[in-house]
């Protein structure tokens, strides 16, 4: 069975970063793209960015190419993702997900919280 | 970037009756959509994908259609754990983008 476990909760001060993780249970995270989408409280959902863990190629949504930063570590099969420079706009659900084309599976989803 | 349009933004409906929820595409992206249901509190989950496959698991009252560049998510009778709300994206390039959503509840 495929299953992605997301870190806990992030309270993060403006102007600090996180950084999130995903680990991967049942499948090679070499052998698919991971990726991260936000939901932001009462809203839809908006695709962040991918990762390819088998090389480390990163796609990212223009308005995320200064927020986030995709990495990997295919020892752990872990995907991750550091949110930098928080401001309150950033307060969201995050999810990480599978798949090459669609989101075959999805994790969680962990909230972030930026207040002072 | 390619703009999914989704309409309704919400939708009451009974139950045993017929959903549909559509999506219309900014270009053509072939049959490269998917459907995803989220029930609050939880993650999305892949109903549809290459426009009208189900996906496993999925209850057979759920079909797609495509039409051009428009798709039609169907229920044929709705059920009371299918409320919740709904989201087409499109696979054709990157960004992937998603509709807007439509919020399914029960009259």
């Amino acid at each position: 069975e495929v299953q992605l476990q997301q870190s806990g909760a992030e309270l993060g001060k403006p102007g600090t970063s996180v950084k999130l993780s995903c680990k991967v249970s049942g499948y090679n995270i070499r052998s698919t793209y991971m990726h991260w989408v936000n939901q932001r409280p009462g809203k839809g959902l908006e695709w962040i960015g991918r990762i390819d863990p088998a090389n480390g190629n990163t796609i990212y949504a223009e308005k995320f190419k200064s927020k986030a930063t995709l990495t990997a570590d295919t020892s752990s099969n872990t995907a991750y993702m550091q949110l930098s420079q928080l401001k309150s706009d950033d307060t969201a659900i995050y999810f990480c997900a599978m798949g090459a084309g669609y989101f075959d599976y999805w994790g969680q989803g962990v909230m972030v919280t930026v207040s002072s | 970037d390619i703009q999914m349009t989704q309409s309704p933004a919400s939708l009451s409906a009974s139950l045993e009756e017929i959903v549909t929820i559509t999506c219309q595409a900014s270009q053509d992206i072939g049959n490269w959509l998917a459907w995803y249901q989220q029930k609050p509190g939880k993650s999305p989950q892949l109903l549809i994908y290459d426009a009208t496959s189900l996906a496993d698991g999925v209850p057979s009252r759920f079909s797609g259609s495509r039409s051009g560049t428009q798709y039609s998510l169907k229920i044929s009778r709705l059920q009371v754990e299918d409320i919740g709300s709904y989201y087409c994206q499109q696979a054709h390039s990157n960004p992937r983008t998603f509709g807007g959503g439509t919020k399914l509840e029960l009259k």
